[in-house]
């Protein structure tokens, strides 16, 4: 168990549709990071919050929308789900705004049908 | 357990054998450099960092090695075991960047055989 925690693990929905991904830091880390990873992209950075505030954005589609709470957990909603928004989501926490450190969740897997 | 990449590089190696894994990253300013093993189904798990101001670092059966001139990172694997076997991510660390800190890389399958 890394410390991080994603939910749900799996999720299947329809195209179209609307869902939140949840992600909780491991104790006492600031930061968290989403990133997405598909067959043929590799792991592709997403957005990052800190301490409750975006830091730093990537290549995060217009549909795709993130924000962290004043607990530090952070949910990533995906919206107008299309075949192409199949893949697996992941949450890493730091303890700092930048640096090494990150450590990631176990990853949710989304398969839009 | 779920395959992470089916169009990965494949790097196939006799159990006991040394692997190396190299990488080359794309950002000449990058501060900070690590290596990431990610096994079937779970998330990426931190190997082993170098700073942008070091050469080489060694770890526990690792190694990483650092050539800034060519943008070349390896990861060095001693005595390679079935457990290594997994995909590796090297991915680099640009402080002063707004599009966000870890950038990785494609990624290498390793197998090792028994």
């Amino acid at each position: 168990d890394s410390g991080v925690t994603q939910t749900p693990k799996h999720l299947i929905t329809a195209t179209g549709q609307r869902v939140t991904l949840r992600c909780s830091p491991r104790s006492g880390d600031l930061s968290v990071y989403w990133y997405q990873q598909s067959l043929d992209q590799g792991l592709q950075f997403l957005i990052q919050y800190y301490n409750g505030e975006e830091r730093a954005k990537g290549n995060i589609l217009e549909r795709f929308s993130a924000q962290q709470f004043p607990d530090l957990h952070s949910e990533l909603n995906l919206s107008s789900l299309e075949l192409g928004d199949s893949a697996l989501y992941f949450c890493a926490s730091s303890l700092q705004g930048t640096g090494g450190g990150y450590t990631f969740g176990s990853g949710t897997r989304l398969t839009v049908v | 357990g779920e395959s992470v990449g089916l169009h990965l590089p494949t790097l196939s190696v006799q159990e006991g054998d040394n692997s190396i894994i190299n990488c080359a990253y794309s950002n000449s300013a990058s501060d900070y450099f690590i290596w990431y093993k990610q096994e079937s189904g779970k998330g990426p798990q931190f190997i082993i960092d170098i700073r942008s101001n070091m050469d080489k670092r060694q770890g526990q059966r690792v190694t990483v090695l650092l050539n800034k001139t060519v943008k070349h990172l390896s990861l060095q694997i001693a005595a390679t075991q079935p457990g290594d076997s997994a995909v590796y991510f090297c991915a680099e660390i640009f402080y002063g960047g707004s599009q966000g800190n870890l950038i990785f890389g494609k990624g290498t399958k390793l197998s090792v055989k028994p």
